[in-house]
């Protein structure tokens, strides 16, 4: 059974481009949230999808957004990068109806230059 | 808006010894999950807890929900050096938005 998987692993970009990331979840799964995983602050939730609507939404600023399609890949958009973007992006999946826990994926790590 | 706390931030432990980590949330929760990260890698899903004073048992690892569902603790016994990471507790208010802890980071030493 595949994992969640994320592209790309990695990625540099430059202060003022955006940029998108991509998430499969795990085959079944209809629930992806995204995390934003920094040394200071930690994992800081971004936002949750289910059945290609966005049900929780965390506190980052408009330049993050995010959605899914009908086969509950999702992505995610970072417009505007600043520097301070530069951190480990991760993608966690579950079944979405009832209480279970979160498979996340390997992450993408954005440096922003 | 909601807020989960962790202590300790960081633990050495020796091998053997034993190992605690306590979660505390500004509100009270619906569930609450523990999760292991190793260095390097990405979080890993340990066990859920649902009911007021719950405990649950894995192996060398117990984990407890607070009577008023809003604090959380993971202790492992005779820690080894496979117990290195750090451990995060993620709590929900039922709405499937899980705000993680501050994490705790444990070294053991061999």
């Amino acid at each position: 059974k595949a994992g969640v998987t994320q592209t790309p692993r990695y990625l540099i970009k430059t202060r003022g481009q955006q940029v998108t990331l991509s998430c499969s979840p795990i085959s079944g799964h209809r629930s992806v949230s995204w995390y934003q995983q920094t040394p200071g602050q930690g994992l800081q939730f971004l936002f949750e999808y289910f059945s290609e609507t966005q049900r929780n939404k965390g506190n980052f600023p408009g330049r993050f957004s995010g959605r899914q399609f009908s086969n509950s890949r999702s992505e995610m958009n970072v417009s505007t990068l600043e520097l301070g973007d530069s951190a480990l992006y991760l993608c966690a999946s579950s079944p979405g109806q009832g209480a279970t826990g979160y498979t996340f994926g390997s992450g993408t790590r954005l440096t922003v230059v | 808006g909601q807020q989960v706390m962790q202590i300790p931030q960081y633990q050495h432990v020796q091998e053997g010894e034993d190992f605690t980590t306590y979660c505390n949330s500004s509100t009270t929760l619906s569930n609450i999950q523990w999760y292991k990260q190793r260095p390097g890698g990405h979080p890993v899903f340990l066990i859920q807890l649902v009911k007021s004073g719950e405990v649950k048992k894995q192996k060398r690892l117990t984990f407890q929900f607070g009577e008023a569902k809003k604090n959380s603790s993971l202790h492992i016994t005779a820690t080894q050096t496979t117990d290195v990471g750090t451990y995060f507790c993620a709590g929900s208010s039922g709405t499937y938005k899980y705000i993680f802890g501050t994490g705790t980071r444990l070294k053991v030493l061999a």
